[in-house]
């Protein structure tokens, strides 16, 4: 099976731009979380979705949110991009919503200049 | 919410020696601990995870320990080589949904 995609690898934007990067799940799987990785913070959970409906929220402010289509790629979505934002963000796939093993996706570096 | 701390933040070890890193976690709740190894530049990869029914998990060259009183779960790793050099993540998550809660990462370096 295919592994996680996301795209694209790389984006350079500047404050107060917004951005809208994709994940595509591993076949068959119907969970998608999004992680925002950063050298200080590490691994923080952004949203989950399942269903096309989200199941659950990190504390992170309204500017950041995301969706799900039907075929399970999911999109997330910044605003107003600030400098705090750069990061590399990652999405995971499960196949269920219980605790299940994720699956990273390569990642989407994010510089926000 | 749940926390989860890693320990030590970084490892060095010779090669051939054991490496354990130990994690612990606030939320009595938690039934999940997955292991992520991160190879610099790439994704994180699952090493091994364990739930709370059992209270060790071995694979090849790696286990997993869980002590659900006190709260902490631990990575070992025997037999060390170079390639085992990465970041390593504990994360704790609670049954009924898939949010993890991840540590800070520890970065483990393997001396030829």
């Amino acid at each position: 099976k295919a592994g996680v995609t996301q795209t694209p690898r790389y984006l350079i934007k500047t404050r107060g731009q917004q951005v809208t990067l994709s994940c595509s799940p591993i076949s068959g799987h119907r969970s998608v979380s999004w992680y925002q990785q950063t050298p200080g913070q590490g691994l923080q959970f952004l949203f989950e979705y399942f269903s096309e409906t989200q199941r659950n929220k990190g504390n992170f402010p309204g500017r950041f949110s995301g969706r799900q289509f039907s075929n399970s790629r999911s999109e997330m979505n910044v605003s107003t991009l600030e400098l705090g934002d750069s990061a590399l963000y990652l999405c995971a796939s499960s196949f269920r919503i219980e605790t299940d093993t994720q699956y990273f996706g390569p990642g989407t570096r994010l510089t926000v200049l | 919410g749940e926390n989860v701390e890693q320990h030590p933040s970084t490892l060095s070890v010779q090669e051939g020696d054991s490496a354990v890193i130990k994690c612990t976690y606030s939320d009595s709740a938690s039934n999940y601990f997955p292991w992520y190894k991160q190879e610099l530049g790439k994704r994180p990869q699952l090493i091994i995870d364990i739930r709370s029914n059992v209270g060790e998990k071995k694979d090849q060259r790696i286990a997993v320990t869980l002590n659900k009183t006190a709260k902490h779960f631990s990575l070992h790793i025997t037999e060390t080589q170079p390639e085992d050099s990465a970041v390593y993540f504990c994360a704790a998550g609670t049954g009924a949904n898939s949010k993890l809660t991840f540590g800070k990462g520890i970065t483990l370096s393997v001396r030829p």
